[in-house]
């Protein structure tokens, strides 16, 4: 069965620190991987996408990383905020997405 | 602006009562989707649709239905069948014909809950 695991389910940081968020899969035979932000009652917003042939990506403060053999993916957050406060889901095309169930970040001040 | 709608915001069921879900894109997108969130779970997918007039069951469909009459419109209905229904339902759209290999766009949700 095609699983995307999450852990932690909610992690708390000082601001200032880097946080690391960790994403697991059991089949390695994926399209891409994609790291979303999902805000308090709202939607889902797309964060990077790692397609299979890549090895990482990268956007301002954020850089995602994909090791298919190991079935895991990394998403570094470097110097936190507290507005980067939410929930973060990895989610992994295997034909269609599958969602983890996220890890809820906090960040305090 | 280009995006993706949701309405209502919240959504209140009677028992026994069909309501309908509302998804509106303008983005032009051929791909859309209806998914189920309950809180400490990961999203599940209802059903989507990569083309006018054509969808597919999902991982949950029981108790739902859809109808793809236009390419910007891809309403969820909530049928009296379905046992459970007060969940976080989001709506997302994608480019291509290859369904769920280009990013998805999503809405901003609707919550439903039962009376």
């Amino acid at each position: 069965k095609q699983e995307v695991t999450q852990i932690p389910a909610a992690l708390s940081v000082p601001e200032g620190e880097n946080l690391v968020l960790n994403c697991s899969f059991t089949d390695s035979a994926i399209y891409n991987l994609q790291w979303f932000r999902q805000d308090p009652g709202k939607g889902l917003t797309s964060l990077l996408l790692i397609q299979s042939s890549q090895r990482e990506q990268t956007s301002g403060r954020l850089n995602a990383s994909l090791d298919k053999s190991s079935g895991r993916s990394t998403l570094y957050i470097a110097a936190s905020q507290p507005g980067d406060s939410a929930t973060y889901l990895c989610a992994v095309t295997w034909g269609k997405l599958q969602f983890g169930a996220g890890t809820q970040v906090v960040v305090t001040p | 602006d280009g995006g993706i709608t949701q309405s209502p915001k919240y959504l209140f069921r009677k028992e026994g009562q069909n309501v309908t879900l509302s998804c509106e894109q303008n983005l032009n997108h051929d791909a859309m989707y209806w998914y189920r969130q309950d809180p400490g779970q990961g999203l599940r997918l209802i059903y989507y649709s990569q083309i006018v007039n054509d969808f597919q069951k999902g991982d949950i469909a029981e108790g739902y239905s859809v109808s793809r009459e236009k390419k910007e419109s891809f309403p969820l209905t909530v049928t009296s069948a379905q046992k459970n229904p007060t969940a976080f339902y989001l709506c997302a759209s994608s480019m291509g014909l290859a369904g769920g290999m280009e990013t998805q766009y999503f809405g901003p949700g609707t919550r439903l809950l039962v009376l």
